[in-house]
């Protein structure tokens, strides 16, 4: 069954460092793509960066990278160089191209420090 | 920068009574997505549209909920009769065609039914 796995509810970083956020899929669909959202308190989704499952090397867009281990279901997310406006619920989802169905995690609740 | 637009951005309203939220995607976005997210949580998929039909609907509650997008652009969902249950936020989001189906969402619906 098509399941996103965010373990960690909460994570503190301090500005200027790094940090990963961890994201754990499952599915059965060999064709599929796996993404990154960021939800600041104002409640807005931002789309931050997006992995095919046939792409061969780890996406990155600025200062987001994502860390994709196939055959260990995982792509977390690493955010270099944190920011105060870093503070935010972050949210991994999946697209299954074969059924179309969408899901999203339960979230990470980042906070950076200053 | 074109955004996804959706209206009302607050409504209250009692249990039984009738509410309809709408959405107009971004130009040329050919898939729309309606979510609701209770606070905490994920979004969770209510339907999805690719131009005027629905592609998946799995997650609607039928009895009481309905979505449309008659001409392929524009949407509105409606919950008929509300119950205190569905007090949540209601996000659209649209898709271009890139065959990535990242999503851009609009600024969302906070509904509370009292």
């Amino acid at each position: 069954a098509q399941k996103i796995t965010q373990t960690q509810p909460g994570m503190f970083v301090q500005e200027k460092e790094a940090v990963t956020l961890d994201c754990t899929y499952d599915t059965s669909d060999p064709s599929y793509g796996l993404f990154w959202y960021k939800q600041p308190s104002s409640g807005e989704m931002i789309f931050l960066i997006y992995q095919g499952s046939y792409d061969q090397q780890n996406a990155t867009e600025g200062r987001y990278s994502l860390n994709f281990q196939k055959a260990r279901k995982s792509a977390n997310l690493v955010i270099s160089a944190s920011q105060l406006g870093d503070s935010a619920m972050y949210f991994c989802a999946m697209r299954e191209k074969g059924t179309y169905k969408y899901i999203f995690g339960t979230g990470t609740r980042l906070k950076v420090l200053a | 920068e074109a955004e996804v637009a959706q209206s009302p951005r607050y409504k209250i309203t009692e249990k039984s009574q009738a509410v309809a939220f709408w959405c107009d995607p971004i130009s040329g976005h050919a898939t729309l997505y309606w979510y609701r997210q209770i606070l905490g949580q994920g979004p969770e998929l209510l339907v999805q549209f690719q131009d005027e039909s629905v592609v998946d609907d799995s997650q609607l509650p039928k009895d009481r909920f309905s979505a449309e997008r008659l001409k392929g652009v524009d949407s509105t969902l409606k919950i008929q009769p509300a119950e205190l249950g569905d007090s949540a936020m209601y996000l659209c989001a649209s898709s271009p065609p890139t065959g990535r189906d990242e999503q851009y969402f609009g600024p969302g619906t906070r509904l509370t039914v009292t």
